[in-house]
């Protein structure tokens, strides 16, 4: 595989609750990325992390997103008081990261998230 | 003004068939260029990254026209299983280092 598992798989969840979607990449890979694709739209950035610093929330919808990384591996993505339009599949991506301008990025399987 | 934008197809071509994909991008600024395969419910994979003097990977060759902005891939010799949706993806590299995807062009290889 690509090296990074999410979980869960799917996730339904009703309008108003908080949901937390976790990405755990294989070790070493400083980079970590999230991204959401909506039905029948294009991947969309979320949040950037190098290590367990996120210099990059520019793609975050609204504050009720947020995520953290610890320990420099593991990462999760919660929303507060999920709404109708949050639902969409959450992909999280490990980065070859480091110097240079090439950033190859190599995705999960995503979380499929429904809110009703 | 999307910035990458792609012909959405769909793109119907017999097995066997030569077929290219066209992207622009309007950011001047990118470093970094992608071809990325997304089969139907599935994440998107990479194919190929795509450099200034072109490449080649097996049936596929990336060209890149940073003058005119412009990705394109071509597929030699099609096979049913290259039937998914191929998205162009950009990034500027340092810094903001996020990827910027294209909507995609669906293919469908029919025998």
């Amino acid at each position: 595989g690509a090296g990074v598992s999410q979980s869960p798989s799917n996730k339904v969840t009703e309008k108003g609750k908080d949901v937390e979607l976790r990405c755990d990449p294989i070790s070493g890979h400083t980079a970590l990325y999230w991204y959401r694709q909506s039905l029948g739209q294009g991947l969309e950035f979320l949040i950037y992390f190098q290590g367990n610093s996120a210099p990059d929330k520019s793609g975050l919808p609204s504050d009720r997103f947020s995520a953290e990384r610890t320990g420099g591996s593991v990462s999760t993505l919660t929303i507060q008081r999920t709404q109708q339009e949050d639902s969409a599949v959450y992909l999280c991506a490990r980065g070859t990261g480091g110097g240079g301008s090439y950033n190859e990025q190599f995705f999960g399987p995503g979380t499929r998230l429904t809110v009703l | 003004r999307k910035e990458v934008e792609q012909d959405p197809g769909p793109f119907n071509v017999p097995e066997g068939a030569t077929v290219a994909f066209n992207c622009t991008y309007s950011n001047s600024a990118s470093q970094s260029f992608f071809w990325y395969r997304q089969d139907c419910r599935k994440e998107p994979k990479l194919l190929m990254s795509v450099y200034s003097s072109g490449n080649e990977d097996g049936r596929f060759t990336a060209q890149l026209n940073r003058a005119s902005q412009y990705i394109s891939l071509l597929i030699r010799d099609s096979k049913l299983s290259d039937s998914a949706t191929y998205l162009c993806v950009v990034s500027t590299g340092t810094g903001r280092r996020a990827l910027t995807f294209g909507s995609g062009t669906r293919l469908q290889v029919q025998p």
